[in-house]
């Protein structure tokens, strides 16, 4: 079983902020997805990622498969981003998804 | 494209009385999934399905059933509510990783209170 672990928790910044959200997962994947769920319920899908790194906008999201680790970086950050941030590891095979607990970020105007 | 449809958003049972939670998708997605969300803890799996015939349990299935009849359609049945089941449901559907399809839809969220 993949234990997906999230760092921080809870985190707090002000606006403009350069923001660092980590993940980490204890066995080899094929994917690796980053997810936003903004108070009200909805998930919104932001990044997938196998290799390498990924850019949207102010969001960039980069994965070492050797270290089994990622990061979703946000530049800018604005209280529009203020929303708990979860990632989540794809079996191979499988498809199935292990989550982390999430991150709460909140950006202060 | 509507995504992935769930209903009903809000549902209040009493121990015992069983209940079906809809999701439904129109992007042709092979994986669907559903999940429960509890303060505190991760999403976690409940079922899911990799095409029309298939399904498989996941981390917490106890108490829950699915079936997929339809490529569509991938509904959650609940066969005697229990207090524990109360909990925040969502569906998610995606295309296959390896055909770089994999991005995860998911539903809006059922919130189910068992008293």
């Amino acid at each position: 079983k993949n234990e997906v672990e999230q760092s921080p928790q809870n985190l707090t910044a002000q606006e403009g902020e350069f923001i660092t959200i980590n993940c980490s997962y204890s066995v080899g994947i094929s994917a690796l997805h980053w997810l936003q769920q903004h108070p009200g319920g909805g998930i919104v899908s932001l990044f997938m990622l196998s290799s390498g790194k990924k850019k949207h906008g102010r969001l960039i999201a980069t994965i070492n498969i050797q270290e089994k680790h990622s990061s979703l970086h946000i530049t800018a950050s604005h209280p529009r981003d203020s929303a708990v941030y979860i990632c989540a590891a794809r079996d191979f095979g499988n498809e199935k998804l292990t989550f982390g607990t999430g991150t709460r970020l909140t950006i202060i105007p | 494209n509507a995504g992935v449809t769930q209903t009903p958003k809000f549902q209040v049972l009493k121990t015992g009385q069983s209940m079906t939670l809809q999701c439904a998708q129109d992007m042709n997605h092979e994986y669907m999934s559903w999940y429960r969300q509890d303060p505190g803890m991760g999403l976690r799996l409940i079922h899911y399905s990799v095409g029309a015939g298939i399904t498989d349990q996941g981390e917490v299935p106890n108490g829950y059933n699915v079936s997929r009849s339809t490529t569509e359609d991938f509904p959650l049945r609940l066969l005697s509510a229990a207090p524990s089941q109360t909990s925040v449901y969502f569906c998610a559907s995606s295309g296959r990783r390896r055909t770089n399809t994999g991005e995860l839809f998911f539903g809006e969220g059922s919130r189910l209170t068992v008293l």
